[in-house]
């Protein structure tokens, strides 16, 4: 069983439509939770994170993680074609332990 | 200022082979990450240098792959013989040494895409 598990996609929505990645996760022992975006040919690049439960919201993006069902979610409101990527959610124990990734879902932003 | 680089971006060789891949961190970044993405799979975790020291090398597949990073500032990660299924991207990415969350605030190279033919 993969430790974090993440809908490969494609997900496609028009643009202005809000966007609902979602991951899981089967280790308790996480504190970090994180959203990366990564575009074609490029590394991954960090949006968002938090640690441990609890909402953190940054413009049009929002970050969800609830522990007691082991769920992270990931809000996109206003959609914008930009933000066409693959988006990956990603786990850690802590501050400095490696980061243990999802697959990443593909998005597609249709103008 | 510059970001994390890789050296290079894509390379092709025969299995068998021995290839070399290059990392330059963030100036200042004392820790650095190898991951890995083979076709199909997520990205994942092969070590973790704080300096020239090696922190965590429990990712490494096996004793065909050497990690070094000389003086602690660039580092390099080398295949040696490489085989089919190592082909896939790998990644690079520092961290600085101070900070509330090591692993958020590092930044990720653009990759060097690995094909074994």
């Amino acid at each position: 069983q993969k430790e974090v598990e993440q809908d490969p996609g494609p997900l496609s929505v028009p643009e202005g439509a809000i966007v609902s990645l979602n991951c899981t996760y089967s280790n308790s022992a996480f504190q970090y939770f994180m959203w990366y975006r990564q575009y074609s040919r490029k590394g991954p690049e960090l949006l968002m994170y938090t640690y441990s439960s609890g909402n953190k919201e940054d413009g049009r993006f929002t970050a969800q993680v609830d522990k007691s069902s082991k769920y992270i979610s990931l809000f996109i409101r206003d959609s914008q074609p930009s933000d066409s990527a693959t988006y990956l959610c990603a786990s850690s124990y802590s501050s400095a332990s490696k980061i243990i990734f999802g697959s990443g879902t593909r998005l597609s932003i249709r103008p | 200022e510059a970001g994390v680089t890789q050296f290079p971006s894509h390379s092709v060789i025969e299995k068998g082979q021995t290839v070399t891949l290059r990392c330059d961190p963030i100036s200042g970044h004392d820790n650095l990450y190898w991951y890995r993405r083979v076709m199909g799979k997520e990205i994942k975790f092969l070590l973790h240098f704080v300096k020239e020291s090696k922190q965590d090398e429990s990712g490494m597949p096996n004793n065909r792959f050497l990690a070094e990073r000389t003086g602690g500032t660039y580092s390099t990660l080398k295949v040696q013989p490489a085989e089919l299924e190592d082909s896939g991207v790998y990644f690079c990415a520092s961290s600085p040494v101070t900070g509330v969350s090591l692993n958020t605030e590092a930044f990720f190279g653009q990759g060097t895409r690995l094909t074994v033919v």
